[in-house]
């Protein structure tokens, strides 16, 4: 089945960049999701991707896709204590209504 | 415009009593999904929805059921709650080719 998976933990010191990396199995996967849950909140939808696009920048949030490898990464550029969260890398499945598979989380700690 | 609204967002119950996660969307969202969050585990499909009226199991179902009268709400209902049970709940919501809006989660506690 499809399968999702991310290292659970990183930590980073403030204004460093953060690279969070995802790998996934299902290569029909036509969405590509990372989102951000803060303590105690739901999820929030960071960026996406289109699995025709090798990359996609928005302000400092940089995704990367590799589709041969099925290899998504995320990075933070200028981290600041408030990007401290839990980040989910997802794919959209063509099974369960067009279910999102996550990942399990990695959890993201700034430190000062 | 609320979006995805859970409740309650947190309850303790004992073995064996039965409650009704509550989940409510006023986007006009066709699907909709619950999820439970294990930790370390990601995010597990329970149920989900393509429409009012329709309903499907997802991954994990066993313990839980759900219906869809209506559009906006999705209700999730444990029958004889058990401490596996144990997790937090998360409600989701979309269009059909948009990313997913999630509820603010439901943490059940089964003692």
């Amino acid at each position: 089945g499809e399968d999702v998976e991310q290292s659970l933990f990183l930590s980073v010191r403030e204004g460093d960049s953060s690279v969070i990396n995802c790998t996934y199995t299902d290569s029909s996967s036509t969405y590509l999701y990372w989102y951000k849950q803060e303590p105690g909140a739901g999820l929030q939808l960071l960026t996406y991707i289109f699995s025709n696009m090798d990359m996609k920048q928005d302000q400092r949030l940089t995704v990367l896709l590799n589709k041969k490898d099925k290899h998504l990464s995320l990075r933070i550029a200028d981290t600041q204590t408030g990007d401290s969260a839990i980040y989910f890398c997802a794919e959209r499945v063509d099974n369960y209504g067009q279910n999102f598979v996550f990942g399990p989380g990695t959890r993201l700690s700034v430190l000062p | 415009n609320a979006g995805v609204t859970q409740t309650p967002k947190f309850r303790i119950l004992k073995i064996g009593q039965s409650m009704t996660l509550q989940c409510t969307q006023d986007m006009n969202h066709n699907y909709m999904y619950w999820y439970r969050q294990d930790p370390g585990m990601g995010l597990k499909l329970i149920y989900y929805s393509v429409g009012a009226g329709i309903t499907d199991k997802g991954e994990v179902p066993n313990g839980y059921n759900v219906s869809r009268s209506t559009t906006e709400d999705f209700p999730l209902r444990l029958e004889l709650a058990a401490p596996s049970q144990t997790s937090v709940y998360f409600c989701a919501s979309r269009l059909r080719d948009t990313e997913a809006f999630f509820g603010q989660g439901t943490r059940l506690t089964v003692v």
